[in-house]
């Protein structure tokens, strides 16, 4: 099975930085992906990782850990639209991803 | 090019009532998911198609809910008769295959909300 730990809550200001964890424990694994959720739409994909290391994009970067199983999502230069649910999720191959709760972003002024 | 497609955008049904949620996925995608996400959650898979295919249900409560996507296009999902548990957000995703890995886009959901 899958197990996924990230947390629930993070607050952060406009304009800084901010690291989002996740932890995971799998029978299996093919990839690690990041989705961004705003309040009441849809899940729109931000990142996939399936080698160790930083993957960079723009504002966000998301890193990846095999070893340890851990990754983070980095987002740089936080503006007020990145408040969102910041959802990571494991795939163990096959097509089926396996989500965490998710982690509540609040960008404060 | 339109996105994934579900209606209707909210539910609101009596216990025991029957409800049902359709889907048409992004055009060429063979592989369609349906998930339920409940409040302060992540999306949690019900069932997994490859065309018409059911590949993964092992998460789809049989004893009420069932799916269908007969011509391997669009998808329906049925809950009958439905209980005040199963209030959520159905969520329809498809997918695309990027070469190392599938990326999945989703629907806007169905809020469904059982009195």
């Amino acid at each position: 099975g899958q197990n996924i730990d990230q947390p629930t809550e993070m607050t952060a200001t406009e304009g800084a930085i901010v690291q989002i964890n996740c932890t995971y424990q799998t029978s299996g694994f093919n990839g690690l992906f990041w989705y961004q959720q705003h309040a009441g739409e849809a899940p729109t994909f931000l990142s996939y990782n399936v080698l160790d290391g930083l993957e960079e994009k723009g504002r966000f970067s998301s890193f990846l850990s095999r070893s340890k199983g851990y990754s983070y999502l980095l987002l740089k230069e936080l503006q007020m639209k990145d408040s969102a649910s910041y959802l990571c999720a494991v795939t163990g191959g096959g097509n089926k991803l396996t989500f965490g709760t998710g982690t509540q972003l609040k960008v404060e002024l | 090019e339109a996105g994934v497609v579900q209606s209707p955008r909210y539910k609101i049904i009596e216990k025991k009532q029957p409800v049902a949620f359709w889907c048409n996925p992004i055009s060429g995608h063979n592989t369609l998911y349906w998930y339920r996400q409940n409040l302060g959650q992540g999306p949690e898979l019900l069932i997994r198609y490859e065309n018409e295919e059911a590949v993964d249900d092992s998460q789809l409560p049989k004893d009420r809910f069932s799916a269908e996507r007969l011509k391997g296009v669009d998808s329906t999902l049925k809950i009958q008769p439905a209980e005040l548990g199963d209030s959520a957000v159905y969520l329809c995703a498809s997918s695309i295959s990027r070469g190392s890995y599938n990326e999945q886009f989703f629907g806007p959901g169905t809020r469904l909300t059982v009195l």
